[in-house]
């Protein structure tokens, strides 16, 4: 198994142009989420799944837009990149089941730079 | 909405020494999972807890559950060079996890 997987590794951008982060997992499973890692802080949480056809909205949201037409790509999109959007991005996916958690898997992320 | 906090934000040590971060949680949690992130690298799950007062061991590494459900730490007895990096603690929720902002450990060799 892959695992999960992120693609580009690496982007830059001027500001105002759009692009599509890609997200695949190759084990089944139903939870999807992307996150953001600013330096030296934590993840925080910007849409997430839990299936085919079903998204969310987390923390931070405003700026990116998901969905998740299968089970294993959920691709995130910049509509218009602002500075403020340069950071670390990290999907990750996990089992799904009501009232019980999974550990989350993590793809080794996408550094984006927003010049 | 839940928040997660952690602290210390940064912990430096000398090999050898001991080392704790600690977790706490606006709500009350119905499990807590912890992850370790090395510099430059991606964040990869070490345990989860899921009964109140729970304590759990993997080597040097002891993690606890509060009786409250609110609160965790990880413990690290002796420290070494490879226990580097950023340890994080997280509140799932159906697919929402809620992450605190970590706690950096350095050891000086």
């Amino acid at each position: 198994n892959a695992g999960v997987t992120q693609t580009p590794k690496f982007q830059v951008l001027k500001t105002g142009q759009s692009m599509t982060l890609q997200c695949a997992q190759d084990m089944n499973h139903e939870y999807m989420s992307w996150y953001r890692q600013d330096p030296g802080m934590g993840l925080r949480l910007i849409h997430y799944s839990v299936g085919a056809g079903i998204t969310d909205q987390g923390e931070v949201p405003n700026g990116y837009n998901v969905s998740r037409s299968t089970t294993e790509d959920f691709p995130l999109r910049l509509l218009s990149a602002a500075p403020s959007q340069t950071s670390v991005y990290f999907c990750a996916s996990s089992y799904g089941g009501q009232g019980v958690s999974y550990e989350q898997y993590f793809g080794p992320g996408t550094r984006l730079t927003v010049t | 909405g839940q928040q997660v906090m952690q602290i210390p934000q940064y912990q430096h040590v000398q090999e050898g020494e001991d080392f704790t971060t600690y977790c706490n949680s606006s709500t009350t949690l119905s499990n807590i999972q912890w992850y370790k992130q090395r510099p430059g690298g991606h964040p990869v799950f070490l345990i989860q807890l899921v009964k109140s007062g729970e304590v759990k061991k993997q080597k040097r590494l002891t993690f606890q559950f509060g009786e409250a459900k609110k609160n965790s730490s990880l413990h690290i007895t002796a420290t070494q060079t490879t226990d580097v990096g950023t340890y994080f603690c997280a509140g799932p929720n159906a697919g929402k996890s809620t992450f605190g902002d970590g706690t950096t450990l350095t050891v000086k060799p």
